[in-house]
């Protein structure tokens, strides 16, 4: 069945970086669009970015453009969000999604950023 | 750009039916099909349960229904059962190629 898991969360302090990964398996990685999307403690779900399958179309969120990369690698059914410039308000879980056009097909567990001095 | 805006909480009884609602704007929700619900329960990851306003993927139960009239979307869930309990997200496509979700409705099974 489709699995996605996110990895690369922990603590950094702010104005540090941190690269997230997140292995796809069970279904055909390089057909599916990709999001991130994240969820600070107790709040709501706030969408990051979208990669089309052959990662040609990118999109962002305009809060986060400029600090934020995502990136696909279909020959290892990876996909990445590189952050920089790290910020307290950027403390979330980060999900990997697997996008059924514009809506979020299949979701991982997700993986905890912790931004803090 | 402003989260799409959902009520903060709703509830019911086992057996009724609840309506949570997604407002958005031209841009958004009144522009484009392309409107999805999830459910999250605590400590979980959300769940797609209707997704291009009114299409359910497969294993969802047909209590869920979604529709829209102009810039407002629904989310109706008819049955309550006590699994309903959870928090309730809208999103929707813009007409700048980005994705925006509501604030999030708290469901209570009383």
């Amino acid at each position: 069945q489709v699995q996605l898991v996110e990895s690369g969360g922990g603590l950094v302090k702010p104005g540090g970086s941190l690269r997230l990964s997140c292995a796809a398996s069970g279904f055909t990685f390089s057909d599916y669009y990709m999001s991130w999307i994240r969820q600070a403690p107790g709040k709501g779900l706030e969408w990051i970015s979208y990669i089309s399958s052959s990662g040609s179309s990118i999109y962002y969120a305009d809060s986060l453009k400029g600090r934020f990369t995502i990136s696909r690698d279909n020959a290892k059914n990876s996909l990445y969000l590189q952050m920089n410039s790290l910020r307290v308000e950027d403390t979330a879980v980060y999900y990997c999604v697997g996008m059924g056009l514009w809506f979020g097909d299949s979701w991982g567990h997700g993986t905890m950023v912790t931004v803090s001095s | 750009q402003s989260a799409l805006t959902q009520p903060a909480s709703v509830s019911g009884s086992p057996g009724q039916s609840i309506t949570i609602s997604c407002t958005g704007t031209s841009s958004d929700v009144g522009g484009y099909n392309y409107v999805s619900w999830y459910r999250q329960h605590p400590g979980k990851a959300p769940k797609l349960m209707v997704y291009d306003v009114s299409s359910r993927p497969s294993g969802v139960s047909n209590r869920f229904s979604g529709s829209k009239s102009g810039n407002t979307a629904s989310l109706t869930i008819s049955g309550l059962q006590a699994e309903d309990e959870a928090d309730y997200y809208c999103s929707s496509y813009t007409s700048s190629n980005t994705l925006l979700f509501g604030g999030g409705t708290k469901l209570t099974v009383l």
